[in-house]
């Protein structure tokens, strides 16, 4: 079945140590997004990528990096300069970078600050 | 900058019940308006997708509307059912990404 893979589902951080969320979609989309999501309120987005190569940021791209070296990968790292990093984290994907195409999202990793 | 509102933040129906929930948007410069539905610790599945063109869409016993001029979709659900229960998420696609709202969780009652 096509879909998006996100890993690991739990992922706990200690203070000043960088951690990656994996995901991985075999949709053959071109264009993938991260997404991060807080009690009450809507998702926000972190980066997005619309091709292999490229990416630019969200609304919220502080304490965040990307990398986009293969269609069907987006990991996701957040470092320690994210100050309040715990949050539930959602990867998405469109056929295509333009606007008015199906959005598919996985199944999130919830990453807690310990 | 593009604001999505979903109201209320809570709702509870006894089971048989339809269900009409809002979204509202703010810029009606949008390209599609699409519903997901979120379970508790889950990612969003996608219930349905309205165009910008369009002024409804249909899935089994889902039904969505658009009113793009003046900012507003509903959502109804028929003949809710407890399996109904969950948050439901509206998002307005811009240029290049997703505007969400807080969404409305629903519980429906045996």
């Amino acid at each position: 079945d096509g879909g998006i893979t996100q890993s690991p589902k739990y992922l706990f951080r200690k203070e000043g140590q960088n951690v990656t969320l994996s995901c991985e979609q075999n949709l053959n989309h071109d264009a993938m997004y991260w997404y991060r999501q807080d009690p009450g309120q809507g998702l926000r987005l972190i980066y997005y990528s619309q091709i292999v190569n490229d990416f630019q940021k969200g609304d919220i791209a502080e304490g965040y990096s990307v990398s986009r070296e293969k269609k069907e990968s987006f990991p996701l790292t957040v470092t320690s300069a994210q100050k309040n990093p715990t949050a539930f984290y959602l990867c998405a994907s469109t056929r295509t970078g333009g606007a008015g195409t199906e959005a598919f999202f996985g199944q999130g990793t919830r990453l807690t600050v310990v | 900058k593009q604001e999505v509102t979903q109201i209320p933040a809570a709702l509870s129906v006894p089971e048989g019940e339809n269900l009409v929930l809002n979204c509202s948007f703010t810029d009606s410069a949008i390209y599609n308006l699409q519903w997901f539905r979120q379970d508790p610790g889950k990612g969003l599945t996608s219930l349905l997708l309205i165009q910008s063109s369009q002024r409804e869409q249909t899935s089994g016993r889902l039904n969505a509307s658009l009113d793009k001029s003046s900012g507003r979709s509903t959502l109804y659900i028929a003949a809710s059912q407890p399996g109904d229960s969950a948050t439901y998420l509206c998002a307005v696609s811009g240029d290049y990404k997703l505007s969400f709202g807080a969404g409305t969780t629903v519980t429906v009652r045996a």
